[in-house]
């Protein structure tokens, strides 16, 4: 049983097109998030929500939104997709709020974007 | 500065070595630290957390934080070629409270 599940894990499309990534997690936590790990391997979070709420929210471009529909899942909807955005999103859960320190990742989405 | 500095190696040490793995950071608020181990093509996964200065031990794993030094370590004993990997520190504390993460230090335990 997979913790928390992200599809798809590879996704190469172009330049200008709009793609999502869907995540889900079966752990029960109350706080989800989105994390962008480039080329170097440096891990940023983007957003973070908690019990449907958006609680960070990084300085990304609006062409990112993510989207909450319950505790259990956190989609991130990309618009007008950049070179530069090729990267692997990671999603992940936690429980205790953004305080959490067990935080659990997906396997990741690796998105080029060519 | 980077708030969190870690060498992105890569580091290559024979089986049964000890490993030391480093990070320094430069915000003094910071409380909660955390070693996370990445194997290729995977996401993170949470392999030591420590509350403030000291040590703390799991097996082969070793946690120290320093925090007048602002560096913390993990040690490897008796590595393994299955420890070959990815490992990330992280910390968190202060106002905002994030997470941060350091670049990573690649590791390979040579058979």
């Amino acid at each position: 049983d997979t913790a928390v599940s992200q599809t798809p894990k590879y996704l190469v499309t172009q330049m200008g097109n709009d793609k999502s990534i869907k995540c889900e997690q079966n752990l029960g936590h109350d706080t989800m998030y989105w994390y962008k790990q480039d080329s170097k391997k440096f891990l940023k979070i983007m957003f973070s929500y908690n019990n449907k709420e958006l609680i960070i929210n990084e300085t990304v471009p609006n062409r990112f939104s993510p989207k909450s529909p319950d505790k259990a899942h956190l989609n991130l909807h990309i618009n007008s997709l950049e070179l530069g955005d090729s990267a692997v999103y990671f999603c992940a859960s936690s429980s205790g709020g953004t305080s959490g320190n067990t935080i659990y990742f997906g396997e990741g989405s690796w998105l080029t974007v060519v | 500065q980077k708030e969190v500095e870690q060498d992105p190696g890569p580091l290559s040490v024979p089986e049964g070595a000890i490993v030391s793995l480093n990070c320094t950071y430069s915000n003094s608020a910071f409380q909660y630290f955390m070693w996370y181990r990445q194997y290729s093509r995977k996401g993170p996964e949470l392999l030591m957390y420590t509350y403030s200065s000291g040590n703390k031990e799991d097996g082969r794993f070793t946690a120290q934080v320093d925090k007048s030094s602002k560096y913390i370590s993990l040690f490897i004993r008796d590595s393994q070629p299955s420890d070959s990997a990815t490992y990330l520190c992280a910390m968190r504390g202060g106002a905002t409270n994030k997470l941060i993460f350091g670049t990573g230090t690649l590791l390979a335990v040579q058979p």
